[in-house]
């Protein structure tokens, strides 16, 4: 089955850009969405955004101006930066899969639908000096 | 301050039925489908129902899933000690082309 792996280093300084590589193993990059969410020490969950295989993208606003998403599908792999860091992008960060289904008919009503059904184990990003 | 609501925690003893709510707005729960995601301590967040009420396979059918205008709820009936954990509800939001919004979570504590 699909298995998702986050790398990169566990230690970035302020005002530096924090990179993370995301490897897809087990089956193809192709025909899905990938994503980013983090998770600050104690506390919940925070989508960052994703990638389509083909290139295009979509951010959380309230991150936009600083993270860049990247896909290599010649490696299976897809990447995440973060400029400009501060301590409260101190985080675990993880990689997901997002795929998609239809509910019913779409011109009778139905519609599309979104989840994220694998996860990388996360890795732990540190923000200081 | 998360976008969607959820009560901090829950508790229940083994065998019972507990509830978790979610709450939104028109342009989140009101217009997507809700995800829920159990989150085991010290572990990735795991899929536990889709689309508002579907169950990915393996996932138990003591957990179901509901959605009603702007709130969605979970349920775990049959509670065992494994279900301690945090809860995360999720949706799409429209307002802005997204962002994928979450809830800021719900400890369950299995008495």
């Amino acid at each position: 089955q699909v298995q998702l792996q986050e790398s990169g280093p566990g230690l970035v300084k302020p005002s530096e850009t924090l990179s993370l590589t995301c490897s897809v193993s087990g089956g193809s990059i192709s025909s899905y969405y990938w994503s980013w969410i983090r998770q600050p020490p104690g506390k919940g969950l925070e989508w960052i955004g994703y990638i389509y295989y083909s290139g295009s993208t979509n951010y959380n606003p309230s991150l936009k101006s600083r993270v860049t998403i990247s896909v290599d599908t010649s490696k299976n792999q897809f990447s995440l930066k973060l400029s400009s860091v501060t301590a409260a992008d101190t985080a675990v960060y993880y990689c997901a899969r997002r795929s998609r289904g239809v509910r019913g008919i779409l011109r009778f009503g139905g519609y599309y639908y979104n989840y994220m059904d694998v996860w990388g184990k996360g890795t732990t990003v540190t923000v200081s000096s | 301050q998360s976008v969607l609501t959820q009560p901090p925690s829950a508790s229940g003893t083994p065998g019972q039925r507990v509830a978790i709510s979610c709450s939104g707005i028109s342009s989140n729960i009101g217009s997507n489908t809700v995800n829920w995601y159990q989150q085991l301590p010290g572990t990735a967040p795991k899929l536990l129902i889709y689309s508002n009420d579907q169950r990915p396979s393996g996932v138990p059918d003591r957990f179901s899933g509901s959605k009603s205008g702007t709130s969605a709820s979970l349920a775990i009936s049959g509670l065992r000690s494994e279900d301690e954990a945090d809860y995360y509800c999720a949706a799409w939001d429209d307002s802005l082309n997204g962002p994928e919004v979450f809830g800021g979570g719900t400890k369950l504590t299995v008495l």
